[in-house]
């Protein structure tokens, strides 16, 4: 079973809408990240957490909010959709000591 | 603001071949890098990486180099072969250690 799941793999939304992407993790770590990426670019930050009750804002946050439900869940939400935040989404986890793991993604599609 | 960059989008090498990524850092501060593959529909793997106080470090098929002089890195993949075609990240970590600094990435296409 895959240490860092990701749902929904795949989901095409419209302008406006809010939509939550949800990020697991059996690895026990406490550090959980949430990264895009565009086509043809490497991955930006958007948010991360050092533990359950420390979030914080990465270099993209803007349009973006996050939850810490627990050590091993943090979703992602999009409070309303835009087209430009059409990309792929990764969480990732790191136990502190410098490698992260990655999840295999969401793509979204803002129409 | 600092970066990381690659000097090559594209690399394109016959099966059995040596591959060479390059990687350039700026932020002299970094003391912690890692080499990620990205397959086409899957997230980041972590291949190898390397501390700022070490010059080289190598795994199984794979080294990392790293100049601190220049701020260089390069990832050396030996008898590459079609399995290792992928985009092939390079990420810095500062002091802070709090996420990665993602390079834009280059595609190796290996062929036959």
């Amino acid at each position: 079973d895959a240490d860092v799941t990701q749902t929904p793999r795949n989901r095409i939304t419209k302008t406006g809408k809010r939509i939550m992407l949800e990020c697991s993790q059996t690895k026990g770590h406490d550090r959980m990240y949430w990264y895009r990426q565009d086509p043809g670019l490497g991955l930006q930050l958007i948010y991360y957490s050092f533990d359950v009750k420390d979030i914080n804002k990465g270099e993209i946050s803007d349009g973006y909010s996050v939850s810490r439900q627990a050590q091993a869940k943090f979703s992602l939400s999009l409070e309303s959709a835009i087209p430009n935040q059409t990309a792929l989404y990764f969480c990732a986890t790191s136990d502190g000591r410098g490698e992260q793991y990655f999840g295999p993604g969401t793509r979204l599609t803002v129409t | 603001g600092e970066s990381v960059g690659l000097h090559l989008p594209t690399l394109s090498v016959q099966e059995g071949d040596n591959s060479i990524i390059n990687c350039a850092y700026s932020n002299s501060a970094s003391d912690y890098f890692i080499w990620y593959k990205q397959e086409s529909g899957k997230g980041p793997q972590f291949i190898i990486d390397i501390r700022s106080n070490m010059d080289k470090r190598q795994g199984q098929r794979v080294t990392v180099l790293l100049n601190k002089t220049v701020k260089h890195l390069s990832l050396q993949i030996a008898a590459t072969q079609p399995g290792d075609s992928a985009v092939y990240f390079c990420a810095e970590i500062l002091n802070s250690g709090y996420a990665l600094n993602f390079g834009k990435g280059t595609s190796l296409l290996v062929t036959p």
